[in-house]
């Protein structure tokens, strides 16, 4: 069995310029979560895909947004980085649909850091 | 939405030691767990327990979900079960994200 995996590991940018992340869900997992820890704190919840669809957001502004595809995996993608964009972002798997409370399985994350 | 906090939030022990970190939350909760986050940032799975009580070798954890609190019992501690401890939570009302607490750094030493 394949666990959560992420790409890529550690990524650099510039302040303004655009970044994607990709992650590919456990097996037989169909909902995919996204997390952004900051250095010293907890993760804190960005959004959740569910079936393709966007399926609950955290309080993060709309140039974070996200794609989940056929296949499951998933892509986060922050428009006009900031300084403060600099983080562990995390990817989450968990067999669930949106009203469920299955165990979520995470990825070993993206290091972004935004110069 | 639902409050997570954890305590301590750094606790420092000799090997052999036995500890006792806790969790507490604000709502009622459906999904309750508790993760070790290695040196490289990943979250490592160590109980979904959104009530009862699980053991796995020395690690164990207790929920009383009508108290609002979980306990992770580590026993018989050793150098690397050093890192930081999450507690992680998702109430009915906050749908399945996670609400993660702010961690407990534990270092074991020699």
């Amino acid at each position: 069995e394949t666990g959560v995996t992420q790409s890529p590991t550690h990524l650099i940018k510039t302040r303004g310029q655009q970044v994607t992340l990709r992650c590919s869900s456990q097996s037989g997992h169909n909902t995919v979560s996204w997390y952004q820890q900051a250095l010293g704190q907890g993760p804190q919840f960005i959004f959740q895909y569910y079936r393709e669809e966007e399926n609950g957001r955290g309080n993060f502004p709309p140039r974070f947004s996200g794609l989940q595809f056929p296949n499951y995996s998933s892509e986060l993608n922050v428009n006009a980085l900031e300084l403060d964009d600099s983080a562990l972002y995390l990817c989450a798997s968990s067999p669930a649909d949106w009203s469920s409370y299955n165990e979520q399985f995470f990825g070993p994350g993206t290091r972004l850091t935004v110069l | 939405g639902i409050q997570v906090e954890q305590s301590p939030p750094d606790l420092i022990l000799q090997e052999g030691a036995n500890s006792t970190l806790r969790c507490n939350f604000s709502d009622s909760v459906n999904n309750l767990q508790w993760f070790h986050q290695n040196p490289w940032g990943q979250l490592i799975n160590l109980f979904y327990i959104p009530s009862g009580t699980k053991q796995n070798g020395r690690l164990s954890a207790t929920t009383v979900a009508t108290e609002r609190y979980s306990l992770l019992y580590i026993s018989s501690s050793q150098t690397t079960d050093s890192g930081v401890y999450f507690c992680a939570a998702a109430s009915e009302t906050s749908g399945s994200r996670l609400t993660f607490g702010e961690g407990t750094q534990l270092t074991v030493n020699p």
